[in-house]
């Protein structure tokens, strides 16, 4: 089946310590995300790409970095910069294109938290 | 960034009552998208909207793009406990572009 798949679900990481957040889709899709949501609180844009060897940064860039080597593939680090990483992470896919509309397909998510 | 308007921010209803929430945007939108979240879960996308005028169903989940181009709004009738969630507008400016999402609606069902 195609899909897009987020691990670990649960992530722990120790203050200073950088962690890496996976991210791969099957669905042949151009265009990656990364979001970042808190308690109670709606989806912000942390970085995306389009193509691979190309990211853009989204609202909420300071402290994550990005690589997009593989088209399936689109991981993100939350570097020890990040002053309070613990959020839940949704990565998500979708087509991308002068003529297409952008439905985006969501992974189930990782929570990360700091002890 | 780009802002949708969701409201209501959050809605406490009887089981078996219709449901209806909406996104509004002073830019003009070519795509209306809605999803769920589930607790603990990613967003799943309900319903997409294509055309300014267009009324979709989904079962019970009926939603429309607004006229204007500038507004969405989504129905849900005969709400049951399994409804509960945030529900997602999201926005795509033109082809091309990424999506803007709304702030959610946070929906609680008593049974």
């Amino acid at each position: 089946d195609g899909g897009i798949t987020q691990s670990p679900k649960y992530l722990f990481r120790k203050e200073g310590q950088n962690v890496t957040l996976s991210c791969e889709q099957n669905l042949n899709h151009d265009a990656m995300y990364w979001y970042r949501q808190d308690p109670g609180q709606g989806l912000r844009l942390i970085y995306y790409s389009q193509i691979v060897n190309d990211f853009q940064k989204g609202d909420i860039a300071e402290g994550y970095s990005v690589s997009r080597e593989k088209k399936e593939s689109f991981p993100l680090t939350v570097t020890s910069a990040q002053k309070n990483p613990t959020a839940f992470y949704l990565c998500a896919s979708s087509p991308w294109g002068r003529d297409l509309n952008t439905e985006a397909f969501f992974g189930q998510g990782t929570r990360l938290t700091v002890v | 960034g780009q802002q949708l308007n969701q409201s209501p921010q959050s809605m406490f209803i009887q089981e078996g009552e219709d449901v209806s929430m909406n996104c509004t945007s002073s830019s003009i939108f070519n795509t209306w998208l809605w999803y769920k979240q589930d607790p603990g879960e990613g967003p799943v996308l309900l319903i997409a909207l294509y055309k300014a005028g267009e009324l979709t169903s989904n079962g019970r989940l009926t939603a429309q793009f607004g006229i204007t181009r500038k507004d969405s709004f989504l129905n849900i009738s005969a709400s049951i406990p399994s409804d509960v969630g945030i529900y997602f507008c999201a926005g795509q400016l033109g082809y091309g572009n990424k999506l803007v999402f709304g702030a959610g609606t946070i929906l609680r069902v008593k049974s």
